[in-house]
């Protein structure tokens, strides 16, 4: 049974730049929550998707948008990257309605 | 919004002993759930323990326990004959049921002494 995944590993960009973060849930899962990271802190929340629409929003600007496929998988996109964005982007998967979430390896972002 | 506070930045505890780490949060919901999360340097949170508001019995899970105290909203995880391998960052985390979100800590990092 695949649990959740995450691509890439690792990311270096440049400010100014756009990032896109992958997740695939895990296999019967189909609710993904994004999480934001940064150094010696813990996750905060970005948003949730379900049924290919954004169910709840953190408290994070509108350079953060996301996307759901139809197979559950989810995108992240950061656009006009910030050094502040440096961070472990963790992607979480979930059943609706099931409130304990299953998270994957997460994404080193590195803006320079 | 809801608020978890780990008042515990590290913490230590010798081979096969038993360590607890502290956790209480802020809410005026009724219905949540409280979870315990392991982070090892390999970055992976990992689920250790859940805990449903409702529920008075504190949950177990092999060596990990909870004490949940509704009314002080106090939620505190004992590891019992701790192992090298418990070593990690541990996370207490809330979930609400309204707003379909998590709410961290900031951690605990355990260190495991053999």
């Amino acid at each position: 049974d695949a649990g959740v995944t995450q691509s890439p590993t690792h990311l270096i960009k440049t400010r100014g730049q756009q990032v896109t973060l992958r997740c695939s849930p895990k296999s019967g899962h189909d609710t993904v929550s994004w999480y934001q990271q940064a150094l010696g802190q813990g996750p905060q929340f970005i948003f949730q998707y379900y049924e290919e629409e954004e169910r709840q929003r953190g408290n994070f600007p509108d350079r953060f948008s996301g996307h759901q496929f139809p197979n559950y998988s989810s995108e992240l996109n950061v656009n006009a990257l910030l050094l502040g964005d440096s961070a472990l982007y963790l992607c979480a998967s979930s059943l609706a309605g099931w409130p304990t979430q299953y998270f994957g390896p997460g994404t080193r972002l590195l803006v320079l | 919004a809801q608020t978890v506070t780990q008042s515990q930045p590290e913490m230590s505890v010798q081979e096969a002993e038993t360590v607890t780490l502290s956790c209480t949060y802020d809410t005026s919901e009724s219905d949540y759930y409280l979870f315990w999360y392991k982070q090892p340097p390999s970055r992976q949170m990992i689920l250790v323990i859940r805990q449903e508001a409702y529920k008075q019995q504190n949950a177990t899970e092999n060596r990990f326990s909870v004490n949940f105290q509704k009314a002080a909203k106090s939620f505190s995880l004992k590891i019992s004959d701790s192992q090298l391998g418990d070593a990690a960052m541990y996370f207490c985390a809330y979930y609400s049921n309204t707003g379909n979100q998590f709410y961290f800590g900031t951690g605990t990092s355990l260190t495991v002494i053999p």
